[in-house]
């Protein structure tokens, strides 16, 4: 019974690289999100998808790129990584009641910083 | 524009005593409320929430209260315990076309419980 999991927990990278943090979840939630959390910030929405196939931009989109090809899989992309950009990432799901998302099941979060 | 608002950074209560955290919102289509402990190095989990239907809900402890027309949330702990320290988030939500599963937080308040 995984729930939500994310790869890397950690990582290093040199401003201008890319990667692609990963997010899975075995629950058959139809919704997924990602989320940064920085000091005073909270957590901030970055994207969303309510479905496989249908993403959505949230409150901090840029510099990211994602898509929804599975149920299960959520990978976010940073295209050219930027020291802004250093933050501890959370993916999150959550079924559905009466067309609602209810409360998310939150991955253990990777801790990105960009040097 | 910090739609969901926690004023309060941090909070320190004596174990046994009420823990009171408060949080504000400024867009009045939001419906839905949701709070969220974290612990660190750890994701949010999800605590309580409320629909703006009802001005309360409880579940054991913890009791969340809403005050629709000053656009104004609460989380009530009760009892406090020191395993109750963690950082708190409240979150909101709006239903609707577009909007479905779109989660916005707060700052988040630390608590601290001391024993």
């Amino acid at each position: 019974n995984a729930g939500v999991t994310q790869t890397p927990k950690f990582q290093v990278l040199k401003t201008g690289q890319s990667m692609t943090l990963q997010c899975a979840q075995d629950m058959n939630h139809e919704y997924m999100s990602w989320y940064r959390q920085d000091p005073g910030m909270g957590l901030r929405l970055i994207h969303y998808s309510v479905g496989a196939g249908i993403t959505d931009q949230g409150e901090v989109p840029n510099g990211y790129n994602v898509s929804r090809s599975t149920t299960e899989d959520f990978p976010l992309r940073l295209l050219s990584a930027a020291p802004s950009q250093t933050s501890v990432y959370f993916c999150a799901s959550s079924s559905t009641t009466r067309g609602r998302a209810e409360g998310y099941t939150f991955g253990s979060g990777t801790r990105l910083t960009v040097v | 524009d910090q739609q969901v608002k926690q004023n309060s950074p941090s909070l320190s209560v004596q174990e046994g005593r009420i823990s009171i955290l408060n949080c504000d919102y400024t867009n009045s289509m939001f419906d839905y409320f949701l709070w969220y402990k974290k612990y660190p190095a750890e994701g949010p989990t999800f605590l309580i929430s409320i629909s703006s239907i009802k001005d309360k809900n409880e579940d054991g402890r913890f009791t969340v209260f809403l005050n629709k027309s000053a656009k104004h949330l609460s989380l009530h702990i009760v009892p406090s315990q020191p395993g109750d320290s963690a950082v708190y988030f409240c979150a909101a939500s709006r239903h609707g076309s577009g909007n479905t599963g779109k989660l916005i937080f707060g700052q988040g308040t630390t608590l601290q419980v001391k024993p």
